[in-house]
């Protein structure tokens, strides 16, 4: 069946380090998604992008990067992570105005 | 802009039913969604509206739309302790995707 996974599902890591979540879907959808999601936020859109080679800054794309270097994967890259960058972080994905799926989720924390 | 708005908190007693609101602001909205998140998990579709609809039934579940009122609900009926959830309206129309309300956590009393 096809899914969308990422990874790790968890991490810990130190102010000022470099993280990267992975996110891969093997549907073949064009648009894939990254949300944070926090307490009394909900979902927030980090950036998103319609296919390869392009990307697109969502609410709250400050202190993140994405690359979409092929259709399945759409890695999300924190330069320099802060603690205000403790959250959970959802990869999603879909295609035209299909249901959007998500994957189950990473939980990062900053120290 | 677009926002949606739903309640934070719910709570209902075991087999009655629970009523979810939510309220949208972007009258392009081509669907509306209603998301359920179990705890630990991503999120999953339950249901969705065209919006040329007023009412949509799936089992359990009842969706309403006033769209004159922009407003948006989820019946379930007969809750039971496995709809202990977080459930999320959602509308699209932006480039962006989905536009989320902030959730509303659906508690259980036995």
């Amino acid at each position: 069946d096809a899914e969308i996974t990422q990874s790790p599902r968890h991490k810990i890591t130190e102010t000022g380090r470099q993280v990267t979540l992975a996110c891969h879907q093997t549907w073949n959808h064009n648009n894939m998604f990254w949300y944070r999601q926090d307490l009394g936020h909900g979902l927030r859109l980090i950036h998103y992008s319609y296919g390869v080679q392009d990307t697109n800054k969502g609410e709250v794309s400050d202190g993140y990067s994405v690359s979409r270097s092929n259709t399945e994967d759409l890695p999300l890259t924190l330069e320099s992570a802060a603690s205000s960058q403790t959250s959970v972080y959802f990869c999603a994905s879909k295609e035209g105005t299909g249901e959007l799926f998500f994957g189950e989720g990473s939980r990062l924390t900053v120290l | 802009g677009e926002d949606v708005e739903q309640s934070l908190f719910l709570s209902v007693r075991e087999g009655d039913s629970s009523v979810i609101n939510c309220t949208y602001t972007d009258s392009s909205s081509t669907y509306l969604y209603w998301y359920k998140q179990e705890p630990g998990a991503g999120l999953q579709l339950l249901t969705y509206i065209f919006s040329n609809m007023d009412m949509k039934q799936d089992q359990r579940l009842t969706v309403l739309l006033n769209k004159k009122d922009k407003h948006l609900s989820l019946r379930i009926a007969d809750t039971q302790t496995g709809d202990s959830a977080i459930y999320f309206c959602a509308e699209t129309g932006g480039a962006d995707g989905l536009t989320f309300g902030k959730g509303t956590h659906l508690i259980i009393q036995p």
